[in-house]
């Protein structure tokens, strides 16, 4: 069965330094899509990041990159010079290609405090 | 382009009443979803419409009713609303052409007394 794991409840990080947001998945289908996504305080959902099962390069978006380790079924979100606007939650997700059709499961998140 | 939208923003029920929540996207998204957020659960797909005429069941569609209207249009209802249902409502669309990332609506704030 699908599963994503997101360990840390929250996270402090300085302001201009680099965090990273674990993420671990489960998934018996080859074929995989993985999300990363921000709701700030106010409450909106916000997609960040893409990486598929398939690519061979880590995805990049800006400060936001996607440390995409298959073996270790990893899918880690690193925030390059964290900003006080970066402070919000953060959910990792996993659409399974073959088997999970168009649904789109989601993790329990990570809460990113951002210090001046 | 308005993206996702989601009425009402904010919703206060009594135990056993029944209410819509409204969804409509501009982007002619085939698939549309609805999901709750409850603290520490992250979001859970109550429903979903691959496309226009489909529906399915997710992960807890226990008390709801979804009816894909047409191709922009997805709304869920609730019966009869029961404490357990206070929660936050999404809607989200998604398009193979952005391999099914979602575009969500801005949410629904529902409480259940």
């Amino acid at each position: 069965a699908q599963k994503i794991t997101q360990t840390q409840p929250g996270m402090f990080v300085q302001e201009k330094e680099a965090v990273t947001l674990d993420c671990t998945y489960d998934t018996s289908d080859p074929s995989y899509g993985l999300f990363w996504y921000k709701q700030p305080s106010s409450g909106e959902m916000i997609f960040l990041i893409y990486q598929g099962s398939y690519d061979q390069q880590n995805a990049t978006e800006g400060r936001y990159s996607l440390n995409f380790q298959k073996a270790r079924k990893s899918a880690n979100l690193v925030i390059s010079a964290s900003q006080l606007g970066d402070s919000a939650m953060y959910f990792c997700a996993m659409r399974e290609v073959n088997t999970g059709g168009f649904k789109t499961i989601f993790g329990a998140g990570t809460r990113l405090f951002v210090k001046a | 382009n308005a993206g996702v939208t989601q009425t009402p923003k904010f919703q206060v029920l009594k135990t056993g009443q029944s209410m819509t929540l409204q969804c409509a996207q501009d982007m002619n998204h085939n698939s549309m979803y609805w999901y709750r957020q409850d603290p520490g659960m992250g979001l859970r797909l109550i429903y979903y419409s691959a496309s226009e005429g489909t529906t399915d069941k997710g992960e807890v569609p226990n008390g709801y009713n979804v009816s894909r209207l047409n191709k922009r249009e997805f709304s869920l209802r609730l019966e009869s609303a029961a404490p357990s249902q206070t929660s936050v409502y999404f809607c989200a669309s998604s398009e193979a052409r952005n391999n099914y990332g979602y575009t969500f609506g801005s949410g629904t704030r529902l409480t259940v007394v």
